[in-house]
């Protein structure tokens, strides 16, 4: 059974870089198939798709986010990881990582149980 | 970007009555690239139906969706006491993916 693991700072104060990596177990960020997310959630807001990655490295972002954010995959450690600069209060939310196979052809299917940052000082 | 509409905001039914959830698109979807979720505090969200009506590994068949275009509708037929959630619509045909914001099936 696949599993999506976050990890991440906890609190992080405005203007720092938050960085948040996801592990996969009981698959490959390898596969030749999937792709890799960051999805996240304000409180009491809605679901904001932030960026994917495949294993190659190809990245795909969201305009909105794309000047603050870095996405990244390491196969050696099956993880890929987030990293958001220059962060504020309207950063504050949950954030999941999941997995969908292909780019605009399907879904999300896996996700983590999401990780919850927030910026304050 | 596409901006997903759903409605109602909030569903108050018993268990046993027929839950539609509406979502409702800026502009046309491809292909019905078109997916709902399921989220319940504190878990993450599940897959439930996605594409033309294909439901998700597991989700039982009182689940099912529809639609085309700019207009699809989530249908529980008989709700079961697990069914009680937040249920989120995604587009996933054109780049950015985007979210609608969510309609909370309630215990009337």
């Amino acid at each position: 059974q696949l599993q999506l693991q976050e990890s991440g700072p906890g609190p992080v104060k405005p203007s720092e870089t938050l960085s948040l990596t996801c592990t996969v177990s009981g698959g490959s960020v390898s596969s030749r198939t999937h792709y890799w997310g960051w999805i996240r959630q304000p409180p009491g807001g809605g679901l904001e798709w932030i960026a994917s990655i495949y294993y190659s490295g190809i990245t795909y972002y969201n305009p909105s986010l794309k000047s603050r954010v870095t996405i990244s995959v390491d196969t050696s450690k099956n993880q890929f990881s987030l990293t958001l600069t220059s962060v504020t209060a309207a950063d504050t939310a949950v954030y999941s990582c999941a997995r969908h196979a292909g780019m605009g052809t399907m879904p999300f299917d896996y996700w983590g149980q999401g990780a919850l940052v927030t910026v304050s000082s | 970007e596409i901006v997903l509409t759903q409605s109602p905001g909030t569903l108050s039914l018993s268990p046993g009555e027929r839950a539609t959830l509406s979502c409702r698109a800026s502009q046309t979807i491809i292909n019905s690239r078109l997916a709902w979720y399921q989220q319940k505090p504190g878990q993450a969200p599940s897959l439930l139906v996605y594409g033309e009506s294909i439901r998700a590994t597991g989700i039982p068949d009182r689940f099912s969706g529809s639609g085309s275009g700019t207009d699809f509708t989530l249908t529980i037929s008989r709700l079961e006491p697990e069914d009680f959630a937040v249920y989120s619509c995604q587009q996933y045909g054109d780049s950015p993916w985007t979210f609608g914001q969510g309609t909370k099936v309630e215990i009337k």
